[in-house]
């Protein structure tokens, strides 16, 4: 399987403060896939790294990708309320179906 | 900004009985997708759908499910007999084309099978 995993399971972190989670995977990708989900509700879509991409920037996103260590980090800069939210990365391969991790729930505090 | 529409946002049924979990993909998108994801665990890929039929499934996805595209516009998950562990919530999503770009996901349709 070439699943994603995130690490940590969980984060809590002060408003203004960054936070970064980590994806893991195993087999060659295509590209790798952020997206966010509040809770019981939809995914968002948030950022896209093509596997010939080492980094990318997206407002206050920025993520990052080692296709050597099979990993990539979501960095979210200045956390606001807002961003409390669970965190997914999702690997497509050649066949383009995605493949989530787990997740990470970042909650923000005021 | 363009969305992935689907009804109803939460559908409660009983078990053995029919569901269709209905989905209006964007409209110049070709590609089109269910996902679920069972209550605390992972989205889990179930279909792919291009050119009025399926592209891929996955193991999931068995003769209690079909997928239609019945009026060009809606995208349609039919799951037969409903068990209790089809409880989760369907995500539908499209995408322009099967390169690997972002998807679009519906804020999905919650299915509990009581």
């Amino acid at each position: 399987s070439q699943q994603g995993e995130e690490d940590p399971q969980a984060l809590s972190i002060q408003e203004g403060e960054n936070a970064t989670m980590n994806c893991s995977y195993k087999t060659s990708i295509n590209n790798l896939q952020w997206y966010r989900q509040n809770s019981g509700r939809g995914l968002v879509h948030l950022i896209l790294i093509r596997s010939n991409e080492r980094e990318k920037h997206s407002g206050r996103l920025r993520v990052t990708l080692d296709t050597s260590k099979k990993s990539s980090s979501l960095l979210i800069t200045a956390s606001r309320a807002a961003d409390t939210a669970s965190y997914f990365c999702a690997t497509a391969a050649n066949d383009y179906k995605l493949s989530f991790g787990a997740g990470t729930t970042v909650t923000v505090r005021a | 900004e363009p969305e992935v529409t689907q009804t109803p946002s939460h559908q409660v049924t009983q078990m053995g009985q029919e569901v269709i979990l209905r989905c209006v993909p964007i409209s110049n998108h070709l590609y089109f997708y269910w996902y679920r994801q069972i209550l605390g665990q992972k989205v889990e890929f179930l279909v792919s759908f291009y050119n009025n039929e399926i592209s891929e499934k996955s193991e999931i996805f068995d003769d209690q499910f079909s997928v239609e595209r019945p009026d060009g516009s809606n995208f349609t998950l039919k799951i037969r007999s409903t068990k209790l562990e089809d409880s989760a919530m369907y995500f539908c999503a499209s995408s322009e084309a099967m390169t690997g770009g972002g998807y679009t996901f519906g804020s999905g349709t919650r299915l509990t099978v009581v």
